[in-house]
């Protein structure tokens, strides 16, 4: 079955702090990899996906993400965080079918 | 690419009674799917619906839940009776169009279950 595990539940940064987020799957087949954001009081939106091609993939608001397939890993990267990107950081795949399966998902607070 | 709208935006009801949660498409989707965050947990899926069937559901989906397009355009995802456990954020999504495999996601109805 397909999992995906988020290991920072909540990550605490200072503006201009370099951020990365870890994220693992388990599926033995091909994969389609998402991160979503959640900010306050708002619905999902995504930040960046991945489908085939080039693992270093880029995405909103300064956001790339790595798919490391030896790892299953598709970790989020941003290299200067601001008081905005506080939010809810989701990690997600599908693959076999259309259902998305999330992770546990990552609470990300920037201080100015 | 047009929205996704749900309604309503908070629903309270009382354990044991009957919800109906809906979702529009602004333009004609065939294709949707149905999600539930629990407070402080993950999202999680529940069901996709394409063309008025059932295309797959999660072990969540019981009996107690069922989706209908009623009137040819909205979603409905329909909680016979409900449970204390019921109560999350219910969100509804659709493909991106041309793909299968990105999601639009609505603002979700915040279910509250007393």
């Amino acid at each position: 079955a397909q999992s995906v595990s988020q290991h920072n539940h909540h990550v605490i940064l200072s503006e201009a702090a370099s951020l990365e987020l870890g994220c693992n799957y388990s599926y033995g087949g091909t994969v389609n990899l998402f991160w979503y954001v959640q900010y306050p009081g708002q619905h999902l939106q995504l930040l960046l996906k991945y489908f085939s091609g080039d693992p270093l993939v880029k995405g909103i608001k300064g956001f790339e993400a790595e798919f490391i397939k030896s790892k299953f890993s598709f970790n989020l990267r941003k290299p200067s965080v601001q008081w905005s990107d506080t939010a809810e950081y989701f990690c997600a795949v599908n693959g076999n079918t259309d259902k998305l399966i999330f992770g546990t998902g990552t609470r990300l607070q920037v201080f100015p | 690419e047009p929205e996704v709208t749900q309604t309503p935006s908070h629903q309270v009801t009382q354990m044991g009674q009957e919800v109906i949660l809906r979702c529009v498409p602004i333009s004609n989707h065939l294709y949707f799917y149905w999600y539930r965050q629990i407070l402080g947990q993950k999202v999680e899926f529940l069901v996709s619906f394409y063309n008025n069937e059932i295309s797959e559901k999660s072990e969540i989906f019981d009996d107690q839940f069922s989706v209908e397009r009623p009137d040819g355009s909205n979603f409905t995802l329909k909680i016979r009776s409900t449970k204390l456990e019921d109560s999350a954020m219910y969100f509804c999504a659709r493909p991106k169009q041309g793909t299968s495999d990105e999601q639009y996601f609505g603002p979700g109805t915040r279910l509250t279950v007393t």
